[in-house]
């Protein structure tokens, strides 16, 4: 159980274009779920804070116009890149968590974005 | 705010030998504690967690982790590493309640290496 996918799980991008990463939770209802960025050999670096039906909350210096974070369902969250630079490549992972849980975060698989 | 310090970027290991990664944290109040581990280019998979309760906690994979309040620490050990347990292993921290409910606070991480 607890189960979390990710869509796509790598994608490649000309710069200036917007990018939709796609977060499931597969096997039980996630009220809310996180997105985390991670660098080469670097450590996971939360970005916002998603619960279903209510705006994300975002981590201090992340911005919320460049990443756009819907949370419509129980089971889905999608973080947007809008006008992706390079530097915006990166490997985006989220998680997922409920009562169901026990409050604990189960991870997807990540997807590494690169963009051009 | 809470921290997570995982002393050692690297280990190595011999395969049979006995292991054990750092951890040490810091929180205002009894924390949320968590292993987790990630393959290259993968997400992060739950070894095991501490909520309350019994101070040594088994997980999956045969890792076991102690909680020592005194020493503010949660080290992860195995008896004996398999070359499948190379792979980079974080250390976690969730805030119990206040405004970082359910926030997670990743240590650097411990690379491990296995030598046949």
């Amino acid at each position: 159980g607890a189960v979390v996918s990710q869509h796509p799980s790598r994608v490649i991008c000309k710069s200036g274009t917007s990018v939709k990463i796609e977060c499931r939770s597969l096997d039980f209802q996630a009220t809310t779920m996180f997105w985390y960025r991670q660098f080469p050999k670097q450590s996971l670096m939360l970005m916002a804070t998603s619960n279903e039906g209510s705006k994300a909350t975002y981590e201090q210096g992340v911005e919320k116009d460049k990443f756009l974070i819907n949370h419509a369902s129980l089971t889905l969250s999608t973080l947007t890149v809008t006008s992706a630079h390079p530097e915006d490549s990166s490997f985006y992972i989220c998680s997922a968590r409920s009562p169901a849980t026990q409050e604990t975060q189960y991870f997807g698989p990540g997807t590494r974005l690169l963009v051009l | 705010a809470q921290s997570v310090t995982q002393p050692d970027i690297h280990i190595t290991v011999s395969e049979g030998a006995s292991l054990e990664l750092r951890c040490n944290y810091s929180y205002g109040a009894t924390p949320y504690l968590f292993w987790y581990v990630q393959s290259p280019g993968q997400g992060l998979q739950l070894l095991l967690k501490y909520f309350s309760g019994d101070t040594l906690v088994q997980g999956i994979k045969g890792f076991e982790a102690e909680f020592k309040r005194s020493q503010s620490s949660f080290n992860l050990r195995k008896p004996s590493v398999h070359w499948s347990d190379a792979a980079e292993y974080f250390c976690a921290v969730g805030a119990a309640g206040g405004t970082s409910y359910g926030k997670l606070t990743f240590g650097q991480g411990t690379i491990l290496t296995v030598h046949p």
